[in-house]
């Protein structure tokens, strides 16, 4: 099956810091989506990128799907951004979202 | 509703016994997902629904597991004879269309522990 992996695993910024969340994958894909799940467990939806880039607000994405990956900037990091991150990738039009491994970020004060 | 919608929310419950968790989608929604989230891992994928007919349940780790959406719109997954491993939080998905190219969108979840 594809394999979606990303990097770093996790991640401890300072409040106003900048960073960059990277998504590989091993196969092609139709669909890309950037989540974010805040500490209660909700999974919120961040983009929705199958190719090229796309901001909203302090968050902005870039796929470049011919190389097989996904960035995800951050900036100006805010407590409120603490949580984990997580690429999902439709795999070859099958209609299911699979899941990468996820970055543990967490901004401290 | 406004959003994907769980129930219950927390369920705890004894070895051995059975288990259903119920998802609302949002309104109009034809595409249903049900994924597992163990502790420290991302949702992996259980089984998805197009209105009434799963049309891919690969995901289901074996045949405790059923899940069923008889009208195309509430879904409930159902654990027969529940094992300590199946303490996972249970997520629903649901987006507009079958097929490519969908934005799927996530309920709370439902949080479930076997004891």
């Amino acid at each position: 099956g594809i394999q979606v992996e990303q990097s770093p695993p996790d991640l401890i910024l300072q409040e106003g810091a900048n960073s960059t969340l990277r998504c590989n994958f091993s196969d092609s894909v139709n669909n890309l989506q950037w989540f974010h799940q805040n500490p209660w467990g909700q999974l919120i939806n961040l983009f929705y990128i199958p190719s090229g880039t796309k901001q909203n607000g302090r968050l902005s994405a870039t796929t470049v799907a011919t190389e097989r990956y996904s960035l995800l900037y951050i900036s100006s990091s805010q407590t409120t951004d603490s949580g984990v991150y997580f690429c999902a990738v439709e795999w070859r039009g099958t209609y299911k979202y699979i899941f990468g491994t996820g970055t543990r970020l967490k901004v401290l004060a | 509703g406004a959003g994907v919608s769980q129930t219950p929310s927390n369920k705890v419950t004894e070895k051995g016994k059975y288990v259903e968790l119920r998802c609302d989608p949002i309104s109009g929604h034809t595409a249903l997902y049900w994924y597992r989230q163990s502790l420290g891992q991302g949702p992996e994928f259980l089984i998805y629904f197009q209105g009434t007919g799963a049309a891919d349940d690969s995901g289901l780790p074996n045949d405790r597991f059923f899940a069923v959406r008889p009208e195309g719109s509430v879904s409930t997954l159902k654990i027969q004879r529940t094992e300590r491993g199946d303490s996972a939080v249970y997520l629903c998905a649901s987006s507009p269309w079958g097929g490519s190219g969908n934005t799927i969108y996530f309920g709370e979840g439902s949080w479930l522990t076997v004891v």
